[in-house]
């Protein structure tokens, strides 16, 4: 079946310091998503990408889809303490989200005032 | 954004009981939802597809005689733990489908952590 795989599975950076996470499908994906879940909490939606090597950025986060569909990034710049989390990448399969999403194992970034 | 509740947040129930979550999208209609597990500090895994009207898809290696899905309106699905054990302590996370087929976005409920004595 469809496998996600996300690395770093742990990032420590300083406050203010970039983050990267990077995630790889093995299959060509329809879409895939970014969640943020906080510890305790739920996963949050962040975004959506659809289209082969679309860019999206909201603020200080830049979203990339690869030319294959099959991997994507997501990085911030200048990171805060506010962006502590984990960071889930979720595949949607070629049929469609309708299918369920594959989630990756998530990066959790840990941030060093 | 959408809103999708999630009822109860927490149980603690005996082992042997039966217990039921309920996953409601307040704001729009959700014809699929889905049904994730996630163990601690653990990325979640998808359970089952609920369809309003017909029955729930099982992902492989799910019972589904002992996760026992009902999707009987376009706002609520209900995932009930029968016959419940410690090994099925867990947080289960809900989400419903919105949008068209092909940009579908989930939202997801708060969870519900189930603890099994």
């Amino acid at each position: 079946g469809q496998q996600v795989m996300q690395i770093p599975q742990y990032q420590h950076v300083q406050e203010g310091e970039d983050f990267t996470t990077y995630c790889n499908s093995s299959t060509t994906l329809s879409n895939i998503q970014w969640y943020k879940q906080r510890p305790g909490g739920h996963p949050v939606f962040l975004i959506q990408l659809v289209k082969s090597g679309e860019v999206k950025k909201q603020k200080r986060l830049t979203f990339q889809f690869g030319e294959a569909k099959k991997n994507s990034s997501l990085h911030i710049t200048a990171t805060q303490t506010t962006d502590v989390g984990t960071y889930f990448c979720a595949g949607a399969a070629a049929g469609g989200g309708a299918d369920g999403l594959t989630f990756g194992k998530g990066t959790h970034l840990i941030i060093q005032p | 954004g959408a809103v999708v509740s999630q009822h109860p947040s927490r149980v603690i129930c005996k082992s042997g009981t039966s217990v039921k979550i309920e996953c409601r999208s307040l704001d729009f209609q959700a014809t699929t939802m889905f049904w994730y597990r996630q163990f601690p500090k653990q990325s979640l895994m998808l359970m089952a597809t609920s369809n309003e009207g017909s029955k729930a898809t099982y992902e492989q290696g799910v019972e589904k005689d002992k996760f026992l899905i009902n999707h009987a309106s376009l706002t609520l699905s209900t995932l009930t733990v029968t016959s419940a054990h410690p090994e099925d302590s867990s947080f289960y996370i809900c989400s419903a489908l919105s949008g068209g087929p092909s940009t579908d976005t989930q939202y997801f409920g708060p969870g519900t952590r189930l603890t099994v004595l």
